[in-house]
Order: structure tokens, then sequence, then C-alpha cells
């Protein structure tokens, strides 16, 4: 499965709690990457890091924020500021910047 | 930024048929394309994949067709089987020179193969 954990894979909150999604690999990839997946839709970068201790914003960072203190996790937390939390969230890997991108098993958030 | 547009947004084929399934993309300096397959409730995961070095990359029953002047590319899939129903998504990146492998998708096309 491609050695990238994701967790829980179902979550439910209650709306105006910040919530914590963990992405841990052990490919020993550089590049770790999160994506937004709404229903019927591709796959948006929320943020991305090619290198420990290092992150940059994505397309729809609003709302998120990333740490990248081991080179095996990315966690992801949904804060009380993002407007539409409620999506499945996929984070993925690569070796290099160049490199193909490997998937975690997503996690699905639902905020009500 | 990088644009991908992608169509049809969903295709339906008879079994054995062949499906194409097209993309086009914003940014001359994109260099590397991927291809993922998403079966329902599952992660994306690559097919195939091209670099603006070639213009065509086969594996078994599936290939990819670049054309970097016109700006597309896009995904064959010959003698469909159901078990290629599924989503399928084209990305583009500006790779090595980008700021870090920035894959922009497209919005998927929806594949139901027809027994």
């Amino acid at each position: 499965d491609g050695g990238i954990t994701q967790s829980p894979k179902y979550l439910f909150r209650k709306e105006g709690q910040n919530v914590t999604l963990s992405c841990e690999q052990n490919l020993n990839h550089d590049a770790m990457y999160w994506y937004r997946q709404d229903p019927g839709q591709g796959l948006r970068l929320i943020y991305y890091s090619q290198i420990v201790n290092d992150f940059q914003k994505g397309d729809i960072a609003e709302g998120y924020s990333v740490s990248r203190e081991k080179k095996e996790s990315f966690p992801l937390t949904v804060t009380s500021a993002q407007k539409n939390p409620t999506a499945f969230y996929l984070c993925a890997s690569s070796k290099d910047r160049a490199g193909e991108q490997y998937f975690g098993p997503g996690t699905r958030l639902t905020v009500t | 930024g990088e644009n991908v547009e992608q169509h049809p947004s969903t295709l339906s084929v008879q079994e054995g048929d062949s499906a194409v399934i097209k993309c086009t993309y914003s940014d001359s300096a994109s260099n590397y394309f991927p291809w993922y397959k998403q079966e329902l409730g599952k992660r994306p995961q690559l097919i195939i994949d091209i670099r603006s070095n070639v213009g065509e990359k086969k594996d078994q029953r599936i290939a990819v067709t670049l054309n970097k002047t016109a700006k597309h590319f896009s995904l064959h899939i010959t003698e469909t089987q159901p078990e290629d129903s599924a989503v399928y998504f084209c990305a583009a990146s500006g790779g090595i020179k980008a700021a870090g492998n920035k894959l922009t998708f497209g919005g998927g096309t929806r594949v139901l193969v027809k027994p």
C-alpha cells in the first residue's frame, strides 16, 4: 500500500473545533503533500513540504496549518477558520520534487 | 498558476471498446503529466505518467499521448474491462525547476464499463 498511513479513516467534529489529521510515511520520501477532495471533484493542494522543517502553502491553504518536524510525519490541522471543512483529505509523498506521488488511504472528515 | 481541464466528466463504454480521456493545461513550463485511477472510497493510484521529452508512452492496454505545442495530453484505454470502471484524474506539474512537485489536477472522468 505504498507505506503511507493516515488516521483516522473517519473523523467527526463539531463546528468551531480544531482537528488534526495524521499522515505518516516509511518510504524515506523527502516531499509530502496534503490534498482536499470534495464529492465529484478533483484534488486541490492545501500544503506541501519538500524537506523537514519547511513547508509552503498550496492553492487552498486558508483555514489549515501544518508542521514538518520529522521526515516521516506531516500532520494537518483543520482550524475553526476553515469555512467548509467537510471533505475527504488525502496525504501524499514523493521521493523528491519531480517524483511520483504516492497517496495515503485518506481521512473523511465530517463537521456538523 | 497552472490550470488543467479534463473532458469528458463521465464516459460510458461497452466492454471491449476503447476509452479516451483528454486534458488540456495552461502552463507551457509544465513537464510532468501523471494519470491516476481512483476507485470508490479508495486512494488515487498512478497508472501511467509521461514527461515532456516524449510524445507517447504505453503500458499494456493503457497509453498516454502528449502534444506540447497544443498543450494537451490524452489517456487511451483499449479493450476495456469492467474493472476499468473508476474515476480517472489527469494532472500536470512543472517538475524540478518549479517550486516543488505541485500537481494540478483535472476535475476527473467517471468511467463506466458496461459488460
